[in-house]
């Protein structure tokens, strides 16, 4: 299957630093989600992004879609202890109905 | 409105026995899946129904098969566990494909 590529697997980072996961496809995606799963929880989802070069903003969060929506971030300013999960990018799955999820980057913070 | 809702939320099982994850949904939705969690590989889609009446493979449903009750209901059958099914389970469930997905707690399933 069509899968999407997420970097980095980790990220350790100081409360108050940035941070940036990214989402790839070797092709183009109709939409991009993205999800954030805390510690012990289940998946929740943040935002779905569709247009070409659409930024969406959450507070800290930026999310943005590539011009070619080939690729999408997820960036956190400031972070935060609150901000601690994995944060999952999802493609739509086309015909088929797929759901698939990138590996996830796991994002701890030092506080 | 409970949402997505998964039983059990922990099982333990001993290699060779069987066992039924079940999921049922309130919200009306169409299409349901079958995931399972294991540290590093992210979100591995075991089986998935697109619509009642409809049930098809994802990336790994070897060990695996699943039953679509009935439009809230999709439940995850394991014949004969194996230590490598030891994982967290989550069903999921949304209305289409372009939408938001609803995830239940998950199980946490350990064979010994």
């Amino acid at each position: 299957g069509q899968q999407v590529m997420q970097i980095p697997q980790y990220q350790h980072v100081q409360e108050g630093e940035d941070f940036t996961t990214y989402c790839n496809s070797s092709t183009t995606l109709s939409n991009i989600q993205w999800y954030k799963q805390r510690p012990g929880g289940h998946p929740v989802f943040l935002i779905q992004l569709v247009k070409s070069g659409e930024v969406k903003k959450q507070k800290r969060l930026t999310f943005q879609f590539g011009e070619a929506k080939k690729n999408s971030s997820l960036h956190i300013t400031a972070t935060q202890t609150t901000d601690v999960g994995t944060y999952f990018c999802r493609r739509s799955g086309g015909s088929n109905y797929k759901l698939t999820f990138g590996k996830g980057t796991l994002l701890t913070v030092n506080p | 409105n409970a949402g997505v809702t998964q039983t059990p939320k922990f099982q333990v099982l001993k290699t060779g026995q069987s066992m039924t994850l079940q999921c049922a949904q309130d919200m009306n939705h169409n299409s349901m899946y079958w995931y399972r969690q294991d540290p590093g590989m992210g979100l591995r889609l075991i089986y998935y129904s697109a619509s009642e009446g409809t049930t098809d493979k994802g990336e790994v449903p070897n060990g695996y098969n699943v039953s679509r009750l009935n439009k809230r209901e999709f439940s995850l059958r394991l014949e004969s566990a194996a230590p490598s099914q030891t994982s967290v389970y989550f069903c999921a469930s949304t209305t289409g494909d372009n939408t938001e997905a609803f995830f239940g707690q998950g199980t946490r399933l350990t064979v010994v």
